[in-house]
């Protein structure tokens, strides 16, 4: 089972990029990355996923490296609504098992 | 659509009694999960049932069990509840398997006194 590692928090500023990157060293070749972002009193919100390399979509980008021991996900151009916490998930192809990193609070300041 | 829905939303409970949350997953979605959200550890997996049967399972004492109908609803049942079982309690619906986009409830708040 992948264990999970992400930093407790980071500060950035409006219109800049904030990149969360979370370590998963023993994941296996099937297993999949997720990211949720999460506000307070809500569920969470799923951002984006991926099994290698790159993937975009409208609000945020995931590498995953070749080894695949980490993934870091990019949101462009923060603003002050991103202030949030956000969680990565592994998640094992075989089994079906779930490890949620322990989440990342990113605090927007104008 | 209508999203995920969890009733209650709030619950006060007492050490050994037994309780009961009910989660309406978005129309269509056949998948619903179960997760329990503490300061202390985090966002972990219960259970997650598709087409009422459960499917996958979390690392959790069977005090906490679960059952969806045939209209895709789903309840999760704790027994005996400790002090520690209080949490945030959130359920997600899917279309398909765990790597399908989930989309959560609000969650139910559970305090156990």
């Amino acid at each position: 089972l992948a264990k999970t590692t992400q930093p407790i928090s980071m500060d950035s500023y409006e219109g800049q990029e904030v990149n969360i990157t979370c370590s998963h060293n023993n994941i296996a070749t099937n297993d999949y990355i997720t990211w949720y972002q999460q506000f307070p009193s809500q569920g969470p919100r799923f951002i984006i996923q991926g099994y290698k390399t790159k993937v975009t979509n409208e609000v945020a980008s995931l590498f995953i490296p070749a080894d695949r021991k980490s993934s870091t996900l990019s949101l462009p151009r923060v603003s002050l609504s991103d202030t949030a916490v956000y969680y990565c998930l592994v998640g094992e192809a075989a089994g079906n098992k779930l490890t949620f990193g322990g989440g990342t609070r990113v605090l927007v300041k104008p | 659509k209508a999203g995920v829905t969890q009733t209650p939303r709030y619950l006060i409970k007492t050490r050994g009694q037994q309780v009961t949350l009910s989660c309406s997953p978005i129309s269509g979605h056949r998948s619903v999960s179960w997760y329990q959200q503490t300061p202390g550890q985090g966002l972990q997996f219960l259970f997650e049932y598709f087409s009422e049967t459960q499917r996958n399972k979390g690392n959790f004492p069977g005090r906490f069990s679960g059952r969806q109908f045939s209209n895709s609803r789903s309840e999760m049942n704790v027994s005996t509840l400790e002090l520690g079982d209080s949490a945030l309690y959130l359920c997600a619906s899917s279309e398909g398997a765990l790597d399908y986009e989930q989309y959560f409830g609000p969650g139910t708040r559970l305090t156990v006194t």
